[in-house]
C-alpha cells in the first residue's frame, strides 16, 4: 500500500473561517510533508516534520498551522487565510533517512496525496 | 532552492520515445536526481530516481551523464497518458531534512 490520502478533496472558506486539512498514511513512514501548490507551478514545500517533530518550516505565515498528532496523520489548520492562499495543498510522506539506513534508496521516496483544493472567498 | 532547470514544454509523437533533458550543472557528489510526474492535480507521482549510474525502471529509463551534470528522462514508448508536467529534481543523499525543492519541469505532450 502506497497510498496517502488527504481530507477533505475541496474546501471553500471565509477570511474568518476556521479549517483544518487532514492527511493520513499507513506505510510507516516517519516524514511527513505539506506542499503548496499554485496553478502551473510546481509544488512550494512548507512543512517537514520527521518522528513527529517539526524538522522544517520554510518562513510560512502563522495563520498556517501543521500539526502531527502521531505517526501517521498530519493536518494543516488553517485561520484567517487570505483570497492568495488559494491553491492545492499537496502532503507527502517519506520513510525517514535515519530509519532506512540506506540513504538514496527507494525508501525515501516521497508518495503523495492527491491534495485538497483550496478556495478562500 | 530548485538546482534543476528544464525546457518547459516539449512534444512527443505517440509511440516514440520521449527524452526529456534536465541540467543540474551545480550538483554535488552526494546529490541524487529524481523524477516525478504530475497529471493535472493529482499529486506528483515519483518515477526514476539515480545517483551515477543509469537505471531503468517499469515506467523509464534515466540516463545521467558520467560528469553528472545533466540527466535525461526516457520514456521508451510514450502513450497518451504520458502527457503531464515531468520534474528533475536533486536532493541530498545524506539526512539533512528530507526536503524536496521541485524545479519549473517540463510539459510533455504526447502527439496522437
Amino acid at each position: 500500500d502506497t497510498e496517502v490520502t488527504q481530507t477533505p478533496k475541496h474546501l471553500v472558506m471565509g477570511m474568518t473561517n476556521k479549517k483544518s486539512l487532514k492527511c493520513e498514511q499507513h506505510m510507516g513512514h516517519r516524514a511527513m510533508y505539506w506542499y503548496k501548490q499554485k496553478a502551473k507551478k510546481p509544488p512550494e514545500l512548507m512543512f517537514v516534520y520527521s518522528y513527529e517533530k517539526l524538522s522544517i518550516n520554510e518562513s510560512v505565515p502563522s495563520r498556517f498551522s501543521p500539526e502531527c498528532p502521531n505517526s501517521s496523520l498530519l493536518n494543516l489548520h488553517l485561520h484567517a487565510l487570505q483570497p492568495e492562499d488559494s491553491a492545492l495543498y499537496l502532503c507527502a510522506s517519506s520513510q525517514d533517512l535515519r530509519t532506512s539506513g540506506r540513504v538514496g534508496r527507494s525508501t525515501d521516496t516521497q508518495y503523495f496525496g492527491p491534495g485538497t483544493r483550496l478556495t478562500v472567498l | 532552492d530548485a538546482k534543476t532547470t528544464q525546457p518547459p514544454s516539449m512534444d512527443c509523437a505517440e509511440g516514440r520515445a520521449a527524452n526529456l533533458p534536465c541540467n543540474h550543472s551545480t550538483i554535488s557528489g552526494n546529490e541524487y536526481v529524481y523524477w516525478y510526474r504530475q497529471i493535472h492535480s493529482p499529486g506528483p507521482q515519483y518515477i526514476i530516481h539515480g545517483l551515477k549510474n543509469n537505471e531503468t525502471n517499469e515506467m523509464a529509463s534515466l540516463i545521467i551523464t558520467e560528469d553528472r551534470k545533466s540527466s535525461t528522462l526516457i520514456l521508451p514508448h510514450a502513450t497518451l497518458r504520458d502527457t503531464a508536467v515531468y520534474y528533475c529534481i536533486v536532493r541530498p543523499a545524506q539526512n539533512t531534512g528530507n526536503q524536496f525543492y521541485f524545479g519549473t519541469g517540463t510539459s510533455l505532450t504526447v502527439i496522437p
